[in-house]
């Protein structure tokens, strides 16, 4: 167990919707990173949160955004869904924003189904 | 940009062989590199990292990888497996004093049979 969590664990909606997904950082941890794991693209980074800001931005759709709360979980933010967007997506954390130690922690993981 | 390639998709091997699970990487600048390892159904957790020093890192569970500079490898190995050691495998680089995303190789699936 990481200590990194993420809710829910799978979630089935249908094109055209709109979901949410949420993850709590481990203890401590000011950093949140955001990652897409899909059949054909593999393992994509989305984007970082650092205390609150927005740190770094990867391969996020439009349709897509992410944000970190004061008590410091992330929320990401799926709209107008596609078939294309069936993935797991998994909630990273990290003590700081930067650094060659700072060494990230995986949740276990949403499973979305896009029907 | 920085990429990953893992060389091979599946490694079926029998118990207690060895196994190398190979990764090459490419990139302009310095970068850290990191082995994951994803059982089924669970999430990510590193198993080893190089940041610097010696080029020879190890796992608490007998996995170890070497980065080789001059051929931008960093190749994971065990000398004998366990039917346990199935999962799948990535490979990760990030740059040094620069973005935290990590970019991974598509991954290995490493099955130990009996």
């Amino acid at each position: 167990d990481s200590g990194v969590t993420q809710t829910p664990k799978h979630l089935i909606t249908a094109t055209g919707q709109r979901v949410t997904l949420r993850c709590s950082p481990r203890s401590g941890d000011l950093s949140v990173y955001w990652y897409q794991q899909s059949l054909d693209q593999g393992l994509q980074f989305l984007i970082q949160y650092y205390n609150g800001e927005e740190r770094a931005k990867g391969n996020i759709l439009e349709r897509f955004s992410a944000q970190q709360f004061p008590d410091l979980h992330s929320e990401l933010n799926l709209s107008s869904l596609e078939l294309g967007d069936s993935a797991l997506y998994f909630c990273a954390s990290s003590k700081r924003g930067s650094g060659g130690t700072n060494e990230q922690f995986f949740g276990p993981g949403t499973r979305l189904t896009v029907l | 940009a920085q990429s990953v390639t893992q060389l091979d998709s599946q490694v079926p091997v029998f118990e207690e062989a060895p196994v190398e699970l190979r990764c090459n990487y490419s990139s302009s600048v310095s970068v850290y590199l990191f082995w994951y390892v994803q059982y089924p159904n669970q999430g990510l957790q590193l198993l080893l990292k190089y940041l610097s020093g010696s080029t020879l890192v190890e796992s608490i569970n007998g996995f170890e990888a070497e980065f080789n500079k001059s051929q931008t490898s960093f190749h994971l190995r065990k000398p004998s497996v366990h039917i346990s050691d199935t999962a799948e495998y990535f490979c990760a680089v990030r740059t040094q004093g620069g973005s935290e995303k990590l970019v991974f190789g598509k991954g290995t699936k490493l099955t130990v049979n009996p």
